[in-house]
């Protein structure tokens, strides 16, 4: 597709139930970001990955996170034994090539609500 | 730790008037500020990069400042349309780190 696409678009999961959210970042980039928005907050970095580069993985909140990314395209976030504060919007963005001066491309998030 | 404070988390202005929206930040030294749009459950958009390097940056109604020695940045909207009415989001990285984010302002533009 033209943009960064994210499914599922809303999910809603019992606590202490797995959810895997999805990423398809646009065609040719190789550095993906994953973000969360909880409300009324700002971007929270989580991951990133760049090429066949190890991850950085210093923004992830627990070891209840983790992240990876096949061939290089597609992410999956995987949040195991979710908790009510997990609830938030789970941002998706690719960008040409990580460096300073890399404007990401956003996809719409996954909302995600634990109940 | 590093920190990025958006000076009011909303603002409020008449059509037609400049929209003025503050960045500062703290324990940081950015090659590069970053200005984003963010709709209502949308994923931020950029607007405008700014090099350390550089003092000012125009996009048709947008100028954005950059001022290191202040650690600010300035985000002006010119001739302001209800259409502008949005979340701005100012960003900051330097290196190959990932974007750090502020919290944002909310813009109402008022016909």
């Amino acid at each position: 597709g033209a943009g960064v696409s994210q499914s599922p678009s809303n999910k809603v999961t019992e606590k202490g139930k797995d959810v895997e959210l999805r990423c398809d970042p646009i065609s040719g980039h190789t550095a993906l970001y994953w973000y969360r928005q909880s409300l009324g907050q700002g971007l929270e970095f989580l991951i990133y990955f760049q090429g066949n580069s190890a991850p950085d993985k210093s923004g992830l909140p627990s070891d209840r996170f983790s992240a990876e990314r096949t061939g290089g395209s597609v992410s999956t976030l995987t949040i195991q034994r979710t908790q009510q504060e997990d609830s938030a919007v789970y941002l998706c963005a690719s960008s040409p090539a990580t460096g300073a001066g890399r404007a990401p491309f956003f996809g719409q998030g996954t909302r995600l609500t634990v109940v | 730790s590093q920190k990025i404070e958006q000076n009011s988390e909303a603002l409020n202005i008449q059509e037609g008037k400049t929209a003025t929206l503050t960045c500062n930040y703290t324990n940081y030294s950015p090659a590069y500020l970053q200005w984003y749009r963010q709709d209502p459950g949308r994923g931020p958009v950029f607007l405008l990069l700014i090099r350390e390097n550089e003092k000012e940056k125009r996009k048709e109604r947008l100028k954005v400042t950059f001022d290191t020695t202040l650690k600010q940045s300035l985000f002006h909207i010119t001739a302001s349309q209800p259409a502008d009415s949005a979340t701005y989001l100012c960003a900051l990285n330097s290196g190959n780190t990932p974007l750090v984010f502020g919290k944002g302002t909310r813009l109402s533009v008022i016909a």
